[in-house]
């Protein structure tokens, strides 16, 4: 499973604490996404990232921050401020040039608060 | 706001029948239709997809068909397999300069030997 990478595979949070996900990706992709997967619910986009030190928010962004220091890395923290953060967090990483691009999906997080 | 709708949420078959899945999508400027399959808990993976400059797309056992006018599209599977058994997104590219995905809820599909 090379390509994007995701860790920890499993992450459980106490109620108030910050935690840090991480994404990593090895394909040179510029463009990176998070995603929350909640049951019987689509992949809901929360930051996304064109290039390095650019990000924007994407549909559900509240209680959640990124950064994009480096091409290769795009971490999501879920802040105390995200009042329900126990879901499936999904990276993924894409080209930008074109119109008809695949996005390469990370093999996720399950983030379970306690 | 932008929004992909796909039904049904959860589809049983027998193995060797075929299975349909259907989307809807609202944005007319959307060009691009991806398909994920997720199976149980791993990452999403693209099946297939088609450009709205297509109407018809086929790999294999799967296939896609697109109507732009009715804004809805559609994955065919036929002679399913046990091994298809996983959840299957649809998705529509949204306008806005970027990759943007919207997705479906997805639907749950089993297939039974």
């Amino acid at each position: 499973d090379g390509g994007i990478t995701q860790s920890p595979k499993y992450l459980f949070r106490k109620e108030g604490q910050n935690v840090t996900l991480s994404c990593e990706q090895n394909l040179n992709h510029d463009a990176m996404y998070w995603y929350r997967q909640d049951p019987g619910q689509g992949l809901r986009l929360i930051y996304y990232s064109q290039i390095v030190n650019d990000f924007q928010k994407g549909d559900i962004a509240e209680g959640y921050s990124v950064s994009r220091e480096k091409k290769e890395s795009f971490p999501l923290t879920v802040t105390s401020a995200q009042k329900n953060p126990t879901a499936f967090y999904l990276c993924a990483s894409s080209i930008i040039q074109g119109a008809y691009n695949e996005q390469f999906f990370g093999p996720g997080t399950r983030l379970t608060v306690l | 706001g932008e929004n992909v709708e796909q039904h049904p949420s959860t589809l049983s078959v027998q193995e060797g029948d075929s299975a349909v899945i259907k989307c809807t999508y609202s944005d007319s400027a959307s060009n691009y239709f991806p398909w994920y399959k997720q199976e149980l808990g791993k990452r999403p993976q693209l099946i297939i997809d088609i450009r709205s400059n297509v109407g018809e797309k086929k790999d294999q056992r799967i296939a896609v068909t697109l109507n732009k006018t009715a804004k809805h599209f559609s994955l065919h599977i036929t002679e399913t397999q046990p091994e298809d058994s996983a959840v299957y997104f649809c998705a529509a590219r949204g306008t806005g300069g970027y990759n943007k995905l919207i997705f479906g809820a997805g639907t749950r599909l089993a297939v039974h030997p």
